[in-house]
């Protein structure tokens, strides 16, 4: 089945940029969506298919997809940000297609 | 949206569990409709996912053969029957509401149900 590697844990200071990157053989191919999970909650959906934002979701937050990589970019961090972040992709020709990253803790200082 | 799972709970290695997903607020037909594990400390693992007749099914290799997805539509309920379990099933079993169209993603959540195997 497709695989989704996601880096170790981001560290970013307020007010600063934090980028988290998720990499897959020729992820630029599929549509990748991400998530946010704070702790002790649910997951919800911050961006899909790769650039939209849900409603509610605020434009700080970005995506990209290109190549063997993916990029979920948040802008003007703010404490609230702080979660676990994974991405995700559905690939249709596999029998087992709901795949998920591993997450990436993102810390603000 | 609401999802509300219920069913979770301790059960034997070997045993059975059926969890339920009461859907609110949408056209829960019209939907696909996935389950999304979460193990302790761990990441989302995507479990199985139905289409909206229910005739369409997925499932995560790791529980193809043991688990089977249901939904039933004019009770808006989905369903997970999970048969044979084993201790690496604990987790917490997340009911999401899929986008309208494949390339499937999780649109909405629940807020899971915890289920833990252990003798």
């Amino acid at each position: 089945s497709y695989v989704l590697t996601q880096p170790p844990p981001v560290s970013v200071a307020p007010g600063h940029t934090a980028k988290i990157t998720c990499g897959g053989n020729n992820i630029g191919g599929n549509s990748v969506h991400w998530y946010q999970q704070r702790p002790g909650q649910a997951p919800v959906l911050v961006v899909y298919d790769d650039t939209y934002r849900p409603s509610g979701i605020p434009e700080r937050f970005s995506g990209s997809n290109s190549g063997n990589t993916a990029i979920l970019t948040i802008s003007r961090v703010e404490a609230g940000d702080e979660a676990d972040y994974y991405c995700q992709v559905w690939d249709s020709t596999s029998d087992h297609p709901g795949v998920f990253g591993g997450g990436t803790k993102l810390t603000v200082l | 949206v609401q999802l509300l799972e219920s069913g979770g709970g301790l059960v034997r290695p070997g045993g059975s569990l059926r969890l339920s997903c009461a859907a609110s607020r949408f056209p829960f037909s019209s939907y696909a409709m996935s389950w999304v594990r979460q193990a302790p400390g761990k990441g989302l693992e995507w479990v199985s996912t139905i289409g909206g007749d229910g005739d369409t099914t997925y499932y995560a290799n790791s529980v193809k053969g043991r688990f089977t997805i249901s939904r039933d539509n004019s009770q808006n309920t989905l369903n997970l029957q999970m048969n044979s379990l084993r201790a690496e099933d604990t987790a917490v079993y997340y009911c999401a509401l899929c986008s309208v169209t494949s390339p499937y993603y999780f649109d909405y959540w629940g807020q899971g149900t915890l289920v833990t195997v252990s003798s």
